[in-house]
């Protein structure tokens, strides 16, 4: 498919563990993005790129996050020693240089125990 | 203070009535995007439509069209014929700044619209 992709869709941690996500935006897309979404809330902010320099992360929670996209097409965001409100859904978007759009992966549920 | 409002939390429909989602935004900027997004019970988030702050026209996909009231700095999604398959969550979204390089964008709380038949 020519879609966002995320993997893994889900995943389940102990507290204290480290993750890794990952985002393969659509073919060409310059901009990429991370979300994350509450149950029932819309998606927060928290980190982008232009090509693979980081333009902006002031949404990042805290230093435990960080994100990198060394090769300006694949992401993939981190979060060190997980903790429990780390859990919920983390999306990635991807837009063109026209920017009339952000298209959005399906998702990684990130549950930690 | 909030940048994007979307004061009907939820909303009942009759299959085939036309449908206006809410959406109000704040922001100085002159130059910004106007998004709407479609949350079916899946989970995927699918874009809809778009509206450029300096679009002469509203924006028009199929069913959906954006009335966009620049001085109300309103942007309300309007489905026309629903569809029992409208069913979902409708986020709207801002980007503040010029396009280029392209930003964040700012989502609301959402409506959760339900078509009944």
């Amino acid at each position: 498919g020519a879609g966002v992709s995320q993997s893994p869709r889900y995943k389940v941690t102990k507290r204290g563990q480290d993750v890794a996500l990952r985002c393969d935006p659509i073919s060409g897309h310059v901009s990429l993005y991370w979300y994350r979404q509450a149950l029932g809330q819309g998606p927060e902010f928290l980190t982008y790129f232009n090509y693979e320099a980081q333009q902006d992360k002031s949404g990042l929670p805290n230093d435990r996050f960080s994100a990198e996209r060394p090769e300006g097409s694949i992401s993939t965001l981190t979060i060190q020693r997980t903790e429990q409100r780390d859990s919920a859904m983390y999306r990635c978007a991807s837009s063109s240089t026209s920017g009339r759009a952000q298209y959005f992966g399906p998702g990684t549920r990130l549950t930690v125990l | 203070a909030q940048k994007i409002t979307q004061t009907q939390p939820g909303m009942f429909v009759q299959e085939k009535e036309a449908v206006t989602l809410d959406c109000t935004y704040d922001t100085s900027d002159q130059s910004y995007g106007l998004f709407w997004y479609k949350q079916p019970s899946s989970g995927e988030m699918i874009f809809l439509i778009y509206q450029g702050s300096y679009d002469e026209q509203n924006a028009t996909e199929g069913r959906y069209s954006l009335n966009f009231q620049k001085a109300r700095k309103s942007a309300n999604l309007v489905i026309s014929a629903s569809q029992l398959g409208d069913s979902a969550m409708y986020f709207c979204a801002m980007r503040e700044g010029q396009i280029q390089g392209a930003q964040k964008l700012v989502f609301g709380q959402g409506t959760r619209l339900t078509i009944n038949p």
